[in-house]
């Protein structure tokens, strides 16, 4: 079955203590995005990557790195995580190609909270 | 400037009627997709609905219908006869720049739709 998984779903963390949240798509796509949801800002990109060691900020990197060793994995790391980094995140894969009609695929969010 | 701006915060239907939530978007190019996502209470993303700039028919999935009108900028979609799992919000989302591989989707705020029986 094709799809993008993220781990962990759910996770509570404190302020300062360095996470990774996984991001693992088996449709050998080029592009993973990662997004994050606010409650009306909608969903905003952070990071993307257009293929293996390929990455660049979206509209709001400040204080994420990410990794694209990979074609399949696109890990989003938060090395200092603070409480304004309490969000929605989504990991998102699609081919490229002339076509700009492919969907994105998503995973089904992770939801971080950082006291 | 909002590249996509959906107008409706929340909509609220009856069962089995039709609803159009509203989307327009910004963009100088000239190839262009609009896509519409589902985004129910439980948090996944559900893709719906595509249309190429380049098409010159509507776009029609089952009981989605993305109404396009490229002089005026938008995109709005039409559910046909809603039904309760309807309820959820939706977003519309734009990728510009096909051809040059470039894939990121711009979203817009979302409108909360809310079916009634």
């Amino acid at each position: 079955e094709a799809q993008v998984t993220q781990n962990p779903r759910y996770l509570i963390t404190v302020t300062g203590k360095k996470l990774t949240v996984t991001c693992s798509q088996n449709m050998n796509h080029e592009y993973m995005s990662w997004y994050r949801q606010d409650p009306g800002l909608g969903l905003r990109q952070i990071y993307y990557s257009m293929n293996v060691e390929v990455t660049d900020k979206g509209d709001v990197p400040e204080g994420y790195k990410v990794s694209r060793k990979e074609k399949r994995n696109f890990p989003l790391i938060l090395e200092s995580p603070s409480p304004n980094q309490t969000s929605l995140y989504f990991c998102a894969s699609s081919g490229l190609g002339t076509a700009s009609n492919q969907p994105q695929h998503f995973g089904d969010g992770t939801r971080l909270s950082i006291l | 400037a909002q590249k996509i701006t959906q107008t409706q915060p929340g909509m609220f239907v009856q069962e089995k009627e039709a609803v159009t939530l509203d989307c327009t978007y910004d963009t100088s190019d000239q190839s262009y997709g609009l896509f519409w996502y589902k985004q129910p209470s439980s948090g996944e993303m559900i893709f719906l609905i595509y249309q190429g700039s380049y098409d010159e028919q509507n776009a029609t999935e089952g009981r989605y219908s993305l109404n396009f009108q490229k002089a005026r900028k938008s995109a709005n979609l039409v559910i046909s006869a809603s039904q309760l799992g309807d309820s959820a919000m939706y977003f519309c989302a734009m990728r510009e720049g096909a051809g040059s591989g470039y894939s990121t989707l711009t979203f817009g705020k979302g409108t909360m739709l809310l079916v009634s029986p």
